[in-house]
């Protein structure tokens, strides 16, 4: 079994759609971190968070301490916001674990 | 301020040899990360430096190397190539990051190509 599980695997959703991508691990955590991969390689790091709900523009990222689950919604989905969304958990020594990644298209 | 930057951006090495990338951090971060991210694979954690100081590893043998400088930059050497080494590395840079995490910014990577 992952230390960290992401669903779906892939997406494809129209754009305007409300999408909700979710991460369940196993590994003690002090926050998970939710990142955002583009085509080429390069990763932006969206959310880091601890307890609770953060935003940023049209991304929300919420997370369940007790339940060990993150999620990650975008609203009013884009076709600029095609990509690998990957959650990411520290766990001791500050070893990272990976979720395979969702690979998300939004179709205009 | 200046990202992460990583060289080269592409590296072509054969069987067996030695191979080193190169990572700058962003200025004022001192935690530099590498992390592994092989075709059809997740990413995985490779290295962690600290203020100079190796502060942890992932699960990779030890012709899998690195060294942080003075400077806070950061190198990743990987001896006696084999093809599933062929990989993008990506470095990351945070603030100080012992006992409290910090957001990482990553670079754009190196991508690792064994014939």
């Amino acid at each position: 079994k992952n230390e960290v599980e992401q669903s779906p695997q892939n997406l494809t959703a129209q754009e305007g759609e409300f999408i909700t991508i979710n991460c369940s691990y196993s590994v003690g955590i002090s926050a998970l971190h939710w990142l955002q991969q583009h085509p080429g390689g390069g990763i932006v790091s969206l959310f880091m968070l601890s307890s609770g709900k953060k935003k940023h523009g049209r991304l929300i990222a919420t997370i369940n301490i007790q339940e060990k689950h993150s999620s990650l919604h975008i609203t009013a989905s884009h076709p600029r916001d095609s990509a690998v969304y990957i959650c990411a958990v520290p766990s001791w020594g500050n070893q990272f674990y990976f979720g395979t990644g969702t690979s998300l298209t939004v179709i205009p | 301020e200046a990202g992460v930057t990583q060289s080269p951006t592409h590296l072509i090495k054969t069987r067996g040899q030695q191979a080193t990338l190169r990572c700058s951090p962003i200025s004022g971060h001192t935690s530099v990360y590498w992390y592994q991210q092989a075709l059809g694979l997740g990413l995985q954690f490779l290295l962690w430096y600290d203020e100079g100081e190796e502060r942890n590893r992932g699960n990779f043998p030890p012709r899998f190397s690195g060294r942080q400088f003075p400077n806070y930059s950061s190198e990743l050497n990987v001896n006696a190539l084999e093809l599933e080494d062929s990989a993008l590395y990506l470095c990351a840079s945070s603030r100080s990051d012992r006992g409290r995490n910090q957001p990482q910014h990553f670079g754009d990577g190196t991508r690792l190509s064994i014939l």
